[in-house]
């Protein structure tokens, strides 16, 4: 699976729509772009995925960049419940190679 | 309910002893899955099946022991339990092996062992 790099940690105001950018720029082909978060212990909770289309579901839009070197995550409407760490995984075959992620933190 | 869960959700044990981790889902999912997650690592692979009786290993399996008999559990055991299998433990759960598949996590196991 490619490597993803995402930025350590970020904060969001509660309200606004919070943008989490993630870099795969050897992604192949076949590879999909992932995103799970954890909330403090719990199990890893998916968010959405994508191969190269912008997709958007209840939870979550994912916008991928035309030559799929990058891809951002946005919450539209983030809440204090959103505070969790995020991952990036770009997934071709069954295993997810979970990164360090990034912490966000929605502020009041 | 419907789901994917674990028990126990806590475990303390001792060194040398055994111990079984299981996991249930209810979807009928053919792929199931056990990580686990130290902090520094991330979430490391341990074993994964692709069907009943139908298992393999992951990026991390010495010292497990998984099984498959049914769809629906896959238990995994720590024949003689080390410190350093001291860790949280997720199961999930996939329709597919495909990267349009994902996968669906238990709530965890946190292990122990002194």
């Amino acid at each position: 699976d490619a490597k993803t790099t995402q930025p350590p940690s970020m904060d969001c105001a509660e309200g606004r729509a919070a943008n989490l950018p993630c870099n795969h720029s050897t992604i192949s082909g076949n590879e999909y772009v992932y995103w799970y978060r954890q909330i403090h212990s719990q199990g890893p909770q998916y968010i959405i995925h994508g191969l190269k289309n912008n997709e958007t579901n209840e939870m979550a839009s994912l916008i991928i960049t035309e030559d799929r070197k990058s891809s951002t995550l946005i919450l539209p409407h983030a809440t204090l419940r959103d505070t969790a760490v995020y991952y990036c995984i770009a997934r071709g075959y069954y295993k997810l190679s979970f990164g360090a992620g990034t912490t966000v933190t929605v502020r009041a | 309910d419907a789901g994917i869960t674990q028990s126990p959700r806590y475990k303390i044990t001792e060194t040398g002893r055994q111990v079984t981790l299981m996991c249930h889902q209810t979807w009928s999912h053919s792929y199931m899955f056990w990580y686990r997650q130290d902090l520094g690592h991330g979430l490391r692979l341990i074993y994964y099946s692709a069907a009943a009786d139908i298992t393999d290993k992951g990026e991390v399996p010495d010292g497990y022991v998984v099984s498959r008999s049914k769809t629906e559990n896959f238990p995994l055991t720590l024949e003689s339990a080390t410190r350093s299998q001291t860790s949280v433990y997720f199961c999930a759960s996939s329709e597919s092996s495909s990267g349009g598949y994902e996968q669906y996590f238990g709530p965890g196991t946190r292990l122990t062992v002194t």
